[in-house]
């Protein structure tokens, strides 16, 4: 079946870098770009960024830009999102989406998410 | 950046009845080239990642169960649980994937009264 599984819980130290992972199975993983979206304890949803499994295009937000990367191994069907210069505020569930449907050159709804990678930063 | 803004922030609601989420967004996710609207609804129950429910704002995702159903157009759209089943039980969110950055909306408890 269509399943992201994503890499276990990480505690960092503020500074820090952090490198989450994602494996898909089940499905073509270069058919399909994966977002990463995070929350927050007690929040809600917010996208980070978005990469086309199919050449490695990304789309980041903004307010992200300059801390983020995301990347794909496609030998592996793995997809990474690294955030450095970790902050407290990026305590958060980290999760990979797949898109809801084939890339069809422009955004979409996520259709498959993964299990979610638990991230603390604390000193 | 569209911003989503969803009401009522909580709702109780007898097994059996209807619950209405409204989400509204700040400039219309419609697309005229493909005649769609670019706006999902996912449930999310504790300690789960969220699933998606309905995309194209109306099509309803493979196995969710027909008393969910999704309407508008433009800015404004409605998700509707027709008859509260206890597994409803859930914060419902709106995103919009017209452009990036993508956002959703606050969210919507939904709890049995």
């Amino acid at each position: 079946q269509v399943q992201l599984v994503q890499s276990g819980a990480e505690v960092k130290k503020p500074g820090a870098s952090v490198k989450v992972s994602c494996k898909a199975s089940g499905y073509i993983f270069t058919s399909y770009g994966i977002s990463w979206v995070r929350q927050a304890p007690g929040q809600g949803l917010e996208w980070m960024g978005w990469i086309s499994t199919s050449n490695g295009n990304t789309n980041y937000a903004q307010k992200l830009q300059g801390r983020v990367t995301m990347t794909t191994d496609t030998s592996t069907r793995i997809a990474y999102m690294e955030l450095r210069s970790l902050r407290s505020d990026d305590t958060a569930v980290y999760y990979c989406a797949r898109d809801q449907q084939v890339e069809l050159g422009y955004f979409d709804s996520l259709g498959v998410w993964g299990q979610g990678t638990t991230v603390t930063v604390s000193s | 950046d569209i911003e989503m803004t969803q009401s009522p922030d909580s709702l109780a609601v007898s097994l059996g009845e209807r619950a209405t989420i409204n989400c509204k967004s700040s400039q219309s996710v419609f697309y005229s080239s493909n005649n769609k609207n670019f706006l999902a609804w996912y449930q999310q129950k504790p300690g789960q990642p969220p699933k998606l429910l309905i995309y194209w704002a109306s099509t309803r995702q493979s196995g969710v169960p027909d008393r969910f159903s999704g309407s508008g157009s433009g800015t404004d759209f409605t998700l509707t649980i027709s008859s509260l089943q206890a597994e409803d039980v859930a914060v419902y969110y709106c995103h919009q994937y017209y452009s990036s950055p993508l956002t959703f909306g606050g969210g919507t408890k939904v709890e049995i009264k």
